[in-house]
């Protein structure tokens, strides 16, 4: 799987929009982009995944570049309790495990 | 519907100690997985299943054993534990299909060895 590179911390104001960067620039055409993120310590929860094209859902958006090489993850009015460390995943589609490879994630705190 | 279960919670154990991390599904998910997480980093693979019967090693499987009896249950074990053990592990659980899902994790059991 392609490894992915992401800021080590950043600081998001309460309300406002949250945009993760995240870097994959040896992603193969078959290799989803996937977030993850781990509140305080608890067990990993699955935010977004994408290939191609942008992807929204409940949580958050994802915004992969037309050329595939990096992708955003925006939480539009991040609030206290998106507090928590975010994981930018690489994965290929398909294949016939389930296996993720974490990296350090960005730390995300949101103030008030 | 509770998901993933891990039991214990909290344990500390003696160096050379053995013992069992339990985790259990309940969505009926084909793939199941064990994770430790150091302080300040990641998750790294130690072992993982994709089948009742099947299992194969991950990342950093040394010092651990898995069985994969039925589809529900998946126990770590540690055979005789060390100081480096030290760590939180999550257990994984995903269904076995042919669009792109996600994996529900375990709240964790968080192992001291003194």
């Amino acid at each position: 799987d392609a490894k992915t590179t992401q800021p080590t911390s950043m600081d998001c104001a309460e309300g406002r929009a949250a945009n993760l960067p995240c870097n994959h620039s040896t992603i193969s055409g078959n290799e989803y982009v996937y977030w993850y993120r781990q509140i305080h310590s608890q067990g990993p929860q699955y935010i977004i995944h994408g290939l191609k094209n942008n992807e929204t859902n409940e949580m958050a958006s994802l915004i992969i570049t037309e050329d595939r090489k990096s992708s955003t993850l925006i939480l539009p009015h991040a609030t206290l309790r998106d507090t928590a460390v975010y994981y930018c995943i690489v994965r290929l589609s398909r294949s016939n495990d389930y296996k993720l490879s974490f990296g350090a994630g960005t730390t995300v705190t949101v103030r008030a | 519907n509770a998901g993933v279960t891990q039991t214990p919670k909290f344990q500390v154990l003696k160096t050379g100690q053995s013992m069992t991390l339990q985790c259990a599904q309940d969505m009926n998910h084909e793939y199941m997985s064990w994770y430790r997480q150091d302080p300040g980093m990641g998750l790294r693979l130690i072992h993982y299943s994709v089948g009742a019967g099947i299992t194969d090693q991950g990342e950093v499987p040394n010092g651990y054993n898995v069985s994969r009896s039925t589809t529900e249950d998946f126990p770590l074990r540690l055979l005789s534990a060390a100081p480096s053990q030290t760590s939180v592990y999550f257990c994984a659980s995903s269904p076995r299909t042919e669009e792109n899902t996600e994996a529900f994790f375990g709240q964790g059991t968080r192992l001291t060895v003194v």
